[in-house]
């Protein structure tokens, strides 16, 4: 089956802007959740949305938002696009809640100039 | 949130067992222990996850003393496409999360 799918794969912005970013679960994975990777944070968690509800939220600002639409693809949305933004941005989805049996997608290079 | 912490680098040869040593001292009665593998340019794929006790599938065993404070990911018979970085996660379903650094692991023939 296919996997975790998210798109653009690399993207520049400029500061100021805003980004929004495409996450296709795997067929009937419900739980998608959101994660920041860069050299200095490593891996950091953003959100999950569940039954397209936002369940949980990590410690991020109110910069970044993100939405679940009833076929479970999400998008996550940056605004007013901060240099410090630029990272690789990660989706996973899973049948349940939780990283249990959880598939991360290959990510989306941010690069904010 | 627990601190979770796992070496920087760790090199090894083809055949050899590999062990990662991930500590996490703060860890939470409803925390559970997954490691991740990573290549360049490709998300996290999982490699196992257990609560404690000693776990093992067919890639991986890990070790989780009875304290639960660390836990040990063991590779055996690496070879050269085992070179990635592997993180440690200690975690909840409700997604308070920890991830370790990474450990980045180099097999050399």
């Amino acid at each position: 089956k296919a996997g975790v799918t998210q798109t653009p794969r690399y993207l520049i912005k400029t500061r100021g802007q805003q980004v929004t970013l495409s996450c296709s679960p795997i067929s009937g994975h419900r739980s998608v959740s959101w994660y920041q990777q860069t050299p200095g944070q490593g891996l950091q968690f953003l959100f999950e949305y569940f039954s397209e509800t936002q369940r949980n939220k990590g410690n991020f600002p109110g910069r970044f938002s993100g939405r679940q639409f009833s076929n479970s693809r999400s998008e996550m949305n940056v605004s007013t696009l901060e240099l410090g933004d630029s990272a690789l941005y990660l989706c996973a989805s899973s049948f349940t809640q939780g990283l249990t049996e959880a598939f991360f997608g290959q990510g989306t290079r941010l690069t904010v100039v | 949130l627990a601190k979770t912490t796992q070496p920087i680098s760790m090199d090894s040869y083809e055949g050899q067992e590999v062990n990662i040593t991930c500590s996490h001292n703060n860890i939470a009665t409803n925390d559970y222990i997954t490691w991740y593998q990573q290549f360049p340019s490709q998300g996290p794929r999982f490699i196992i996850q257990g609560y404690k006790t000693k776990v093992t599938n067919e890639v991986a065993s890990l070790f989780i003393p009875a304290d639960r404070k660390s836990s040990t990911l063991s590779l055996p018979r690496v070879s050269l496409s085992d070179t990635a970085v592997y993180y440690c996660l200690v975690g909840s379903n409700d997604y308070k999360l920890s991830f370790g650094a990474g450990t980045t692991v180099t097999v050399r023939a």
